[in-house]
């Protein structure tokens, strides 16, 4: 079936650790995206890529990095990871052109607690 | 920068019957989409409708359908027949129209909808 997929489901990790979330999608979307959803404040923007081989900063980019070596693959890394980046990280794509262009399509989500 | 604004952070509705979600925006844009999206307790976010500031037209799907008022920049979700499986958190989204660069999603709040039996 078609779509994104993330992983791991949800992972606890302790505070200064490192940590890479990974994403996969099957869709050829151009676009790739990484939100975190925290409680009372939607989803916030992380970093997201039009193409592979370029990312860009969202909303609230501090603390995690991204790369995009291919079409398919978006992973987030957190490099020292620390107790506010607790929460639910989700992954999206679209694609630039189409019937639907611009639509956000996401994956399952991963569950991240930093003690 | 662009805002979204729901001010109802919980609803309930009776099985069968008809409920409405609001959701205001604020944006100097004259080109957008407008997104509603559902996230149940699976946790999964599903694209419910989507509307172009550009249409007139109100979008509809199935049961869903949006009042769009590009002047008011109200963008309200309307679900008729509400079904048990349409208890969720509703999210509405703002994204500028884009064109060759990427689009970014501004969420609001969320709204929880809850369909009783």
């Amino acid at each position: 079936i078609a779509g994104i997929t993330q992983a791991p489901t949800s992972q606890i990790l302790a505070a200064g650790r490192r940590m890479t979330l990974r994403c996969t999608q099957d869709m050829r979307h151009n676009a790739m995206y990484w939100y975190r959803q925290d409680l009372g404040l939607g989803l916030r923007l992380i970093h997201y890529s039009n193409t592979a081989g370029t990312t860009g900063k969202g909303e609230v980019p501090d603390g995690y990095s991204v790369s995009r070596a291919n079409t398919d693959d978006f992973p987030l890394t957190l490099a020292s990871a620390v107790p506010s980046q607790t929460s639910v990280y989700f992954c999206a794509s679209s694609q630039l052109a189409g019937p639907a262009p611009d639509t956000q399509y996401f994956g399952p989500g991963t569950r991240l607690t930093v003690l | 920068a662009q805002t979204v604004t729901q001010s109802q952070p919980e609803m309930s509705v009776q099985e069968a019957e008809t409920v409405t979600l609001s959701c205001t925006y604020d944006t100097s844009e004259n080109n957008y989409y407008l997104f509603w999206y559902k996230q149940p307790p699976s946790r999964q976010m599903i694209l419910v409708i989507r509307q172009e500031a550009y249409k007139q037209q109100n979008a509809t799907e199935n049961r869903f359908s949006v009042n769009f008022q590009k002047a008011a920049k109200s963008f309200s979700l309307k679900i008729s027949d509400s079904q048990l499986g349409d208890t969720a958190m509703y999210f509405c989204a703002f994204m500028k129209h884009a064109g060759t660069s990427y689009g970014k999603l501004t969420f609001g709040q969320g709204t929880i909808l809850t369909v009783h039996p």
